[in-house]
């Protein structure tokens, strides 16, 4: 069955270092794999997606996440952290086996400090 | 640029009524969906909705549970006899075709408060 792990719950940064949110996920087949991002407020927003293309893959916002198979990960990362990026993020797991469902991580927090 | 529009924002009602939640897809997509979130728990996968019909559902979907596209716009999901543990985020969304099947645009939520 599919699962994804956070491994962090909450992640704190100051602004202009980087980010890095932890992901790993379980799949039996070869999966598409997501970050979306919750304002608070506001609706599930699609950051980034890979979907057995490039492994290394661009997002919104100067997100990026690289796909390790070797490893079962998927983190997403950003070099600069802005205020602005302070929410909640999930990481979501999806293939064959799982249908159109999208299987979601328990979330990280990100706080961003000035 | 188009979204997906959920009303009402939180809606609270006593255990046992009817509730109706509606949404708004994107108007040229064809897959819907309805999630929720429990509150400190994951988001769930209830339901997917094609062709005027459930496509897939999921085990928290039962009898309790049913959607609708009412007209060419409305996506609706109805409790029938809510209970507390109903009480959560429900989310709505949408996706454009097959192709793209997984790049699911999602709602702002409805939070649905059971007393």
């Amino acid at each position: 069955a599919q699962s994804v792990t956070q491994l962090d719950s909450h992640v704190s940064v100051s602004e202009g270092t980087p980010v890095l949110l932890r992901c790993n996920y379980s799949s039996s087949y070869s999966p598409s794999l997501f970050w979306y991002v919750q304002h608070p407020n506001k609706g599930l927003q699609l950051l980034l997606k890979y979907t057995s293309a490039a492994t290394l893959v661009k997002g919104i916002n100067g997100f990026e996440a690289e796909f390790k198979k070797s490893e079962t990960s998927f983190h997403l990362t950003k070099p600069s952290a802005h205020m602005s990026d302070a929410a909640e993020y999930f990481c979501v797991v999806s293939d064959r086996q799982a249908g159109t469902a999208l299987i979601f991580g328990k979330g990280t927090t990100l706080s961003v400090s000035s | 640029e188009p979204e997906v529009t959920q009303t009402p924002s939180h809606q609270v009602t006593q255990m046992g009524q009817e509730v109706i939640l509606r949404c708004v897809p994107i108007s040229n997509h064809l897959y819907f969906y309805w999630y929720r979130q429990i509150l400190g728990q994951k988001v769930e996968f209830l339901v997917s909705f094609y062709n005027n019909e459930i496509s897939e559902k999921s085990e928290i979907f039962d009898d309790q549970f049913s959607v609708e596209r009412p007209d060419g716009s409305n996506f609706t999901l109805k409790i029938r006899s809510t209970k507390l543990e109903d009480s959560a985020m429900y989310f709505c969304a949408s996706s454009k075709d097959r192709e793209e099947v997984y790049e699911q645009y999602f709602g702002p939520g409805t939070r649905l408060t059971v007393t």
